[in-house]
């Protein structure tokens, strides 16, 4: 089975500042996705970026992007230029393209709090 | 596009009652719906998995007699919690999968249980 472990519960970061929050997974499989996901005290759900395993360029949206090391097993997230509004839970998701409708695996999650 | 609601926001009932919770997506067919569970500060507890039209595929530990699925039509699948007992407050959520848009889950706001 795959799992995806965030290892750092909380992370803080001054406004207008970078900051990479890590995740790395386990899976045998060859294709899949992976995504980050945040979670702002609304608790909505809400896409961040998205990464197609066989994609070897890695994905940007604005002042997200992410270092995706496929061998290393590896999905961080960079966050340039921090904001207010970026603080939140920040969930790395795995998801199998197999069959159909596969689950999407969590991690644990990562606390980032924005100090201005 | 790609919305997906859910009702209501938060309810309260009393331990021994049962409580639906709807999940619609507003724009697109489901062909998937899954529900999760949130504990405070925690990450998403898959619950189960739901195809429309057919049984739902719980996860290993969530009693299927409890927590029962339905999932009637392309655009709506419900949650009911059943005989309610305090330990099942919480905060429980849907997603929704379109089939296509790159393997990504549309998630709904949350609905939060308190069993009194």
């Amino acid at each position: 089975a795959q799992t995806v472990t965030q290892s750092q519960p909380e992370m803080s970061v001054q406004e207008a500042e970078t900051v990479t929050l890590s995740c790395t997974y386990d899976t045998s499989e060859s294709d899949y996705y992976l995504f980050w996901y945040k979670q702002p005290p609304s608790r909505q759900m809400i896409l961040v970026i998205r990464q197609e395993a066989y994609k070897q360029q890695n994905a940007t949206e604005n002042r997200f992007s992410v270092n995706f090391q496929k061998a290393a097993k590896s999905f961080s997230l960079k966050i340039s230029d921090s904001q207010l509004g970026d603080a939140a839970m920040y969930f790395c998701a795995y998801r199998s393209v197999r069959g159909g409708s596969e689950k999407l695996v969590f991690g644990k999650g990562t606390k980032l709090t924005v100090n201005p | 596009g790609a919305v997906v609601s859910q009702h209501p926001s938060w309810v309260i009932c009393k331990s021994g009652t049962s409580v639906k919770i709807e999940c619609r997506s507003l724009d697109f067919q489901a062909t998937t719906m899954f529900w999760y569970r949130q504990f405070p500060k925690q990450s998403l507890m898959l619950m189960a998995t739901s195809n429309e039209g057919s049984k739902a595929t719980y996860e290993q530990g969530v009693e299927k007699d409890k927590f029962l699925i339905n999932h009637a039509s392309l655009t709506l699948s419900t949650l009911t919690v059943t005989s309610a007992h305090p330990e099942d407050s919480s905060f429980y959520i849907c997603s929704a999968d379109t089939g296509t848009s790159g393997y990504e889950q549309y998630f709904g706001p949350g609905t939060r249980l308190t069993v009194t």
